[in-house]
């Protein structure tokens, strides 16, 4: 079953634009990470943020956690073509060994 | 450095048929799990192997069964298909717990 929620699940932007997804989620995590998929095929790993971080930054990635509401968000700025994709979010529960539970993911759509 | 490789990538197979396929993790990665994707979903865990053992299952019928060589490659192996087997099956490796799982592309599986 799924344990994420992922919101939107439809994003349209303009490039050069902003686009910002958020997950939620239900049970205590070891850590959150950030998936995308191109047209079906292989997930590729954005970012992982532990439970004790609340924010972190890679490139033009920036993601947020927030543990008591059980949610992560994640913001692409400047927002190219190359980054049409489905995003996921995906949690590493409290003792859970890398078993990653995914949300339902949202698909951007970036124009040119 | 390779990353994690499947094969075959596509697969088309009959209802009642059995299927085998199978995953190199990326170097230095001794954790293989295998997740089947149905169309519009996110990644549902289905096992995960460590040291040539099932460490973990998630909710899948006897029917998907795995192995791990020494080398740390793996198969899945699913017995009598179902049409709703129909997926896209990944395989993700990672280098320890609570790190970063790298997935391969896919084996896109078609049960008719």
């Amino acid at each position: 079953s799924q344990q994420g929620e992922e919101d939107p699940q439809a994003l349209s932007i303009q490039e050069g634009e902003n686009a910002t997804m958020n997950c939620s989620y239900k049970t205590s995590i070891n850590n959150l990470q950030w998936y995308r998929q191109n047209s079906g095929r292989g997930l590729v790993h954005l970012i992982l943020i532990r439970s004790n971080e609340r924010e972190k930054h890679s490139g033009r990635l920036r993601v947020t956690l927030d543990t008591s509401k059980k949610s992560s968000s994640l913001l692409i700025t400047a927002s190219r073509a190359a980054d049409t994709a489905s995003y996921f979010c995906a949690t590493d529960a409290t003792g859970g060994g890398n078993k990653l539970t995914f949300g339902t993911g949202t698909q951007l759509k970036v124009e040119l | 450095d390779a990353g994690v490789t499947q094969s075959p990538t596509h697969l088309i197979k009959t209802r009642g048929q059995q299927v085998t396929l199978r995953c190199s993790p990326k170097s230095g990665h001794d954790t293989v799990s295998w997740y089947q994707q149905a169309l519009g979903q996110g990644p549902q865990f289905i096992f995960q192997y460590y040291e040539e053992e099932e460490r973990q299952r998630g909710n899948f019928p006897d029917r998907f069964s795995g192995h791990q060589f020494p080398n740390y490659s793996s198969e899945l192996n699913v017995n009598a298909l179902l049409l709703g087997d129909s997926a896209l099956y990944l395989c993700a490796s990672s280098p320890g717990l609570e790190q970063g799982a790298f997935f391969g592309q896919g084996t896109r599986l078609t049960v008719v």
